[in-house]
């Protein structure tokens, strides 16, 4: 039990263009989600907090209509990065929260901007 | 004072021993309690996780709490070399809406 699917699980775009990340939880339901991101040999770093019907709460210093989150329903958030650049290329990991507050993870979503 | 501290290591053991990580955290009220593993370029997976004074026990991997030293170890038995990950700490708030992680301490089996 407790699963979270993210699709794709790796995309390249041309720097201008946006690209939509989906998170699922495909044995619960999740009212809320987190987004996070992660560059290479560093820790895990908490981008929003997506709560199912209302906006998503930002950490400072993330951009909110750059890195637009939409948790339409208890099983699904999607983040999407608007006009991405090189330097958005990163490893995006979702959560989603279950029993007892604990949070399980996605696979992952490796982007590449070029 | 960050929320949650962990040693980033490395931290290195033959293949066999105990690997013993560490964590502490800030927040008295704090209630959960998590140990995740990540091997590198893989989202983090759930180990363990612990809401009570004292060992819980899963296979070879055994949390300990200690709410009054704001503490939270891992200890892992018999440790084999797939085992090398980096380890992170995760706490919540005593509200729950904030999950705070350590930096995460990276662990080395020697075969």
């Amino acid at each position: 039990g407790a699963v979270v699917s993210q699709h794709p699980s790796w995309v390249i775009c041309k720097s201008g263009t946006s690209v939509k990340i989906e998170c699922r939880s495909l044995d619960f339901q999740a009212t809320t989600m987190f987004w996070y991101r992660q560059f290479p040999k560093q820790s895990l770093m908490l981008m929003a907090t997506s709560n199912e019907g209302s906006k998503a709460t930002y950490e400072q210093g993330v951009e909110k209509d750059k890195f637009l989150i939409n948790h339409a329903s208890l099983t699904l958030s999607t983040l999407t990065v608007t006009s991405a650049h090189p330097e958005d290329s990163s490893f995006y990991i979702c959560s989603a929260r279950g029993t007892a507050d604990t949070q399980y993870f996605g696979p992952g979503t490796r982007l590449t901007v070029l | 004072q960050k929320e949650v501290e962990q040693n980033s290591g490395p931290l290195s053991v033959p293949e066999g021993a105990i690997a013993s990580l560490n964590c502490t955290y800030s927040d008295r009220g704090s209630q959960s309690f998590f140990w995740y593993r990540q091997y590198s370029g893989k989202s983090p997976e759930l180990i363990m996780s612990i809401y009570s004074n004292g060992d819980k026990e899963d296979g070879r991997f055994t949390a300990q709490l200690n709410k009054a030293s704001q503490y939270v170890s891992l200890l892992i038995r018999d440790s084999q070399p797939s085992d090398s990950a980096t380890y992170l700490c995760a706490v919540n708030s005593p509200s729950g809406n904030q999950f705070y992680f350590g930096t995460g301490t990276s662990l080395t089996v020697i075969p």
